[in-house]
């Protein structure tokens, strides 16, 4: 069974500023993903960033970078210069190519960027 | 392009009746999925479909059914709603296996009360 565990229920930090959001995982595939997903108050899902297990490089979409440290079991979301939209819930998520490509996801961190 | 489309939006419903959760999607993905959302927590996945005519079953299939007659739709049913199935319900699809992120797309959500 996979099992994804978020430490932080809610974190601040200023604008502009670069915030690390964790996230650990537990899973005894060897192959399998890693998500961050955004969900602003408006409650949509936005997807932001993926890993994948065997990616040598940590990922990188615009702002947003993954830190991925497998020997450690971590894919810690990092938001580089925090914007007042940034502000919103989010969530890390795991598939496994054993399990086609069913989501689990960890409980979420709600961000709040302060002006 | 409308994506994923979800209905209705919100519902409150007696317990006891039966409802349906509408989804269509455009993309013509052919994997399907079903999540809730409980208040303060993450997606659990409830139902899957990886190819039309096919479903399985997620972390918390008990007191819903699905079907999938072809690519573009998933319902999601409840026979006899109960209060502990207020949630708000997301639907989502992916191009799996894409070789790639496999991410998944998701609706707005359905938000259901049930009293």
């Amino acid at each position: 069974a996979q099992k994804i565990t978020q430490t932080q229920p809610g974190m601040f930090v200023q604008e502009k500023e670069a915030v690390t959001l964790d996230c650990t995982y537990d899973t005894s595939d060897q192959s399998y993903g890693l998500f961050w997903y955004k969900q602003p108050s408006s409650g949509e899902m936005i997807f932001l960033i993926y890993q994948g297990s065997y990616d040598e490089q940590n990922a990188t979409e615009g702002r947003y970078s993954l830190n991925f440290q497998k020997a450690r079991k971590s894919a810690n979301l990092v938001i580089s210069a925090s914007q007042l939209g940034d502000s919103a819930m989010y969530f890390c998520a795991m598939n496994s190519n054993n399990a086609g490509n069913m989501l689990t996801f960890g409980g979420g961190t709600r961000l709040m960027v302060k002006p | 392009t409308a994506g994923i489309t979800q209905a209705p939006t919100s519902q409150i419903l007696a317990a006891g009746r039966s409802m349906t959760l509408r989804c269509t999607q455009d993309m013509r993905h052919n994997a399907m999925y079903w999540y809730r959302q409980d208040l303060g927590l993450g997606l659990r996945l409830i139902h899957y479909s990886n190819t039309a005519g096919t479903t399985g079953k997620g972390e918390v299939p008990d007191g819903y059914s699905v079907s999938r007659a072809n690519t573009d739709d998933f319902p999601l049913t409840l026979a006899s709603a109960v209060p502990s199935q207020t949630s708000v319900y997301f639907c989502a699809s992916s191009d799996f296996p894409s070789g790639g992120a496999d991410e998944q797309f998701f609706g707005p959500g359905t938000r259901l009360t049930v009293l």
